[in-house]
């Protein structure tokens, strides 16, 4: 059982819109940054936001992150089939001393 | 361009060990905390250790500590995970990763553990 608690998965259609939710406590995202990771089938995670709401260069703007207290939220807009992948949330916990993740949720684009 | 590349994995019998490596190029190496996270067949994503800049300060998941031992040199731009006492549970891609403003911002491209008689 995963520190964060993400939506096993969500789905729209193409050129919508969807929020991706992940939860945690006052040890984890309440104390620090969280970051999502994009994981295309059968490739290495990749990170798509940063310090909750900043994008690497080459991460298009239709990725946006946000925390609030003890959550965070990755959205994405204008979806694309490319979009279809597992997202994963992560920070640190202080209580763990330790990097946290999510479970992932797997986006299906219909 | 930021590049690793991960080696030494491979099929273990329960109770072996492995050493993994993970070559670093096209960045100062010695200036970032590095982190080995792992993911089991179907499974999400698990943070296994990191290591800061000059290798002094190291931490575990629960679940490893004790049996793996992350370290780096600098010289050779290369950090490790040695891995001992292997279970079925290690079984997993073990990727290397980079850290950067309170992310993992690069990845390996991973390599797979499988601990198996």
């Amino acid at each position: 059982q995963s520190v964060l608690t993400q939506p096993p998965s969500v789905s729209a259609a193409p050129g919508q819109k969807v929020t991706i939710s992940c939860s945690g406590t006052s040890s984890n995202i309440g104390n620090d940054y969280v970051s999502w990771y994009q994981q295309l089938p059968g490739t290495a995670p990749k990170l798509v936001i940063y310090e909750n709401n900043k994008r690497p260069s080459g991460i298009p703007d239709r990725f946006s992150g946000s925390k609030s207290g003890t959550s965070a939220t990755l959205g994405i807009t204008g979806l694309q089939t490319g979009d279809e992948a597992d997202y994963y949330c992560g920070t640190s916990d202080s209580s763990l001393r330790a990097r946290v993740f999510g479970g992932g949720t797997k986006l299906t684009v219909l | 361009e930021v590049r690793l590349v991960e080696s030494g994995g491979g099929l273990v019998q329960p109770g072996g060990s492995l050493r993994l490596s993970c070559a670093a190029s096209g960045f100062t190496f010695s200036k970032y905390w590095m982190h080995w996270v792992r993911q089991a067949p179907g499974k999400g994503l698990e943070w296994v250790a990191n290591i800061n800049q000059d290798g002094t300060d190291k931490y575990y998941v629960d679940s490893v500590k004790g049996r793996f031992t992350i370290s780096r040199d600098n010289a050779k731009n290369s950090l490790f995970l040695q891995m001992d006492s292997l279970r079925a549970d290690d079984t997993a891609v073990y990727y290397c990763a980079r850290a950067a403003s309170a992310s993992l911002d690069y990845w390996g491209q991973g390599t797979l553990v499988t601990v198996s008689s």
